[in-house]
């Protein structure tokens, strides 16, 4: 039962680097997720999806990048990284039905230096 | 972005006491959820609650969905070392997309 693997789980890059954060499930999940985790803001929603080739801002979007040409895979791209950006990335999915809980992987802890 | 109210932010506990944690909105959800987040890990499901008045238990924790449907809370009784980390209530609005909103944590240490 692997559920929701994250990789890698530590990276560390310089600013205007191109990084990518990925996220594979193995429950078929339609809805998947990415937020960032920072001190003083908790959970912030970065992007979502609700199915393969359907994706959708959330909260805190500018800067980043998803694409979802599978249901199982969810990366996270960083297009030009910079300092703001250091953070620890989690992945969360969920079944399709409305209210539904999420489930998060382990987490990506990214250092921008 | 909007954030769920959550208190205490932090509780030192001895072993064996029982510890109780809010949320508060002022909007209506249809799903309040409570998560615990280990150090270095994500945040796993603990307690999921669908409906007005709800209350569901899961071994020592118990949780309910507030009557307004803008509140929930978490009881734990007589906590162990293994309930340290940081707990979180989300709030889901119904509806296609799923979304979540997070409280800020509540950091729960227990000494022995």
């Amino acid at each position: 039962d692997a559920g929701i693997t994250q990789s890698p789980r530590y990276k560390i890059t310089e600013t205007g680097r191109q990084v990518t954060l990925m996220c594979h499930q193995t429950w078929s999940h339609s809805y998947m997720f990415w937020y960032r985790q920072d001190l003083g803001h908790g959970l912030r929603l970065i992007y979502y999806s609700a199915a393969a080739d359907i994706t959708d801002k959330g909260e805190v979007p500018d800067g980043y990048v998803v694409s979802r040409s599978k249901t199982e895979n969810f990366p996270l791209t960083l297009e030009s990284a910079t300092r703001s950006q250091t953070s620890v990335y989690f992945c969360a999915s969920s079944e399709g039905n409305s209210n539904q809980p999420q489930h998060f992987g382990d987490g990506t802890r990214l250092s921008i230096l | 972005g909007q954030q769920l109210n959550q208190s205490p932010q932090s509780m030192f506990i001895q072993e064996g006491e029982d510890v109780s944690m809010n949320c508060t909105s002022s909007s209506i959800f249809n799903t309040w959820l409570w998560y615990k987040q280990d150090p270095g890990e994500g945040p796993v499901l603990l307690i999921a609650l669908y409906k007005a008045g709800e209350l569901t238990s899961n071994g020592r924790l118990t949780a309910q969905f507030g009557i307004t449907r803008k509140d929930s809370f978490l009881n734990i009784s007589a906590s162990i070392p293994s309930d340290v980390g940081i707990y979180f209530c989300a709030a889901n609005y119904g509806g296609a997309t799923n979304k979540l909103i997070f409280g800020t944590g509540t950091l729960l240490a227990v000494q022995p």
